[in-house]
């Protein structure tokens, strides 16, 4: 079975404009999570998706947001972005929302100059 | 509440020795508690995961030891191999839905 897929692997955007990273989760799985990972604040929860529905939203503010599709694959969007947003974004699949195993995509490099 | 403590930051390990990696949490709901390994440039790998109606769970040279009156749980790498050189994390999870509450990290070097 082919694992999570991100896309773009790496990303340079500037501070104010907006970007949207893809997520492919495994096939069958239905929920999708997203995490911003930082050498300062570690791996951070930013939401998750299952069935279409955004189930639980982690401590960021309203301009990370996100969306997922009927075949499950997600987006998440960043809107006027800051130098702080610059990270490794990642994407996790799981059969079910859970707790269920969770996979890690391979990331998003994100750099906000 | 919702922080999990991970210690230590960086353990050096020689070749054919144990790794201990531990963990401690507040959150008395937290349900699951998982296992990643990340190489550099690499999305977190799950290496072995349990709940807390357990107490330990091996799969193969790793193991998980879980103590539920102290809120504490912990990795254990057998045998430990250069191979194993890693950022290790553990995390936690409630019982409804996927969020996962990390750990800061501990990056194993395995000396040969």
């Amino acid at each position: 079975k082919a694992g999570v897929t991100q896309t773009p692997r790496y990303l340079i955007k500037t501070r104010g404009q907006q970007v949207t990273l893809s997520c492919s989760p495994i096939s069958g799985h239905r929920s999708v999570s997203w995490y911003q990972q930082t050498p300062g604040q570690g791996l951070q929860f930013l939401f998750e998706y299952f069935s279409e529905t955004q189930r639980n939203k982690g401590n960021f503010p309203g301009r990370f947001s996100g969306r997922q599709f009927s075949n499950s694959r997600s987006e998440m969007n960043v809107s006027t972005l800051e130098l702080g947003d610059s990270a490794l974004y990642l994407c996790a699949s799981s059969l079910y929302t859970g707790p269920y195993e969770q996979y890690f995509g391979p990331g998003t490099r994100l750099t906000v100059t | 509440q919702q922080q999990v403590k991970q210690s230590p930051q960086s353990l050096i390990v020689q070749k054919g020795g144990i790794s201990i990696i531990n963990c401690a949490y507040e959150n008395t709901a937290f349900d699951y508690f998982p296992w990643y390994q990340q190489f550099p440039g690499k999305g977190p790998a799950l290496l072995i995961a349990i709940r807390p109606d357990v107490s330990e769970k091996k799969e193969g040279r790793f193991t998980i030891s879980f103590n539920k009156s102290a809120k504490q749980f912990s990795l254990h790498i057998m045998d430990s191999q250069p191979g194993d050189s890693a950022t290790y994390f553990c995390a936690a999870s409630m019982e409804y839905g996927n969020k996962l509450v990390f750990g800061a990290g501990t990056i194993l070097r395995v000396k040969s």
